[in-house]
């Protein structure tokens, strides 16, 4: 297993524009969680999955972001409407049940 | 998302030295405590994990100590080297559900 991928690596945007971006889980894992960090902060929790099942949202989830799993395995994160201060590290980890998730290496978004 | 006061925010060591760092939370529904390490543009990677009704656990250079009491834990690193140079975090797993990272604390291990 080649651990959590994420994609893209990085992603620079325009302000009003939309991004998404995608997380492969190991595959034996059945929860998928989306964090973001920002310059100088830990990591802070946005959504998580588990199988296909959205079970929590944060309040930093603004109506801009969208997460889905469709199938259980793969996960997209849709920011619509950009601003500038959506710029951030977006992680995504994946865990079998509730143990310490494992990170992907996350996708730095600019936004101009 | 102030539930968890991590401390020091800064740390130099010497090589061969030890590193202590510090958590702190209130909420008692935090059921599992991991530290985790995060080079420069990568992702954060668990080091070492504890449960609470375990007063310390070690592997290999890293020891977590926990006092359930206090509502307190931390993370020692024993003989400290250049490339445990990195930030890091202590984030106790909420009901089972999701982390709450602390603020971090960077490291820096001096030859």
């Amino acid at each position: 297993d080649t651990g959590v991928s994420q994609n893209p690596r990085h992603k620079i945007t325009k302000r009003g524009q939309n991004v998404t971006f995608r997380c492969d889980p190991i595959s034996e894992h059945n929860r998928l969680y989306w964090y973001r960090q920002t310059l100088g902060q830990g990591p802070e929790f946005l959504t998580y999955f588990q199988n296909e099942a959205q079970l929590e949202k944060s309040r930093l989830l603004s109506d801009r972001f969208s997460a889905e799993r469709p199938k259980g395995s793969f996960s997209t994160l849709e920011i619509q409407r950009t601003e500038q201060g959506d710029s951030a590290m977006y992680l995504c980890a994946s865990s079998l049940w509730g143990l310490a998730g494992t990170f992907g290496p996350g996708t730095r978004l600019t936004v101009l | 998302q102030q539930q968890v006061k991590q401390s020091p925010q800064s740390l130099i060591v010497q090589k061969g030295g030890i590193s202590i760092i510090n958590c702190a939370y209130e909420n008692t529904a935090f059921d599992y405590f991991p530290w985790y390490q995060q080079f420069p543009g990568k992702g954060p990677a668990l080091l070492i994990a504890i449960r609470p009704d375990v007063s310390e656990k070690k592997e290999g250079r890293f020891t977590i100590s926990f006092n359930k009491s206090a509502k307190q834990f931390s993370l020692h690193i024993m003989d400290s080297q250049p490339g445990d140079s990195a930030t890091y975090f202590c984030a106790p797993l909420l009901n089972t559900d999701k982390l709450i990272f602390g603020t971090g604390t960077r490291l820096q291990v001096f030859p």
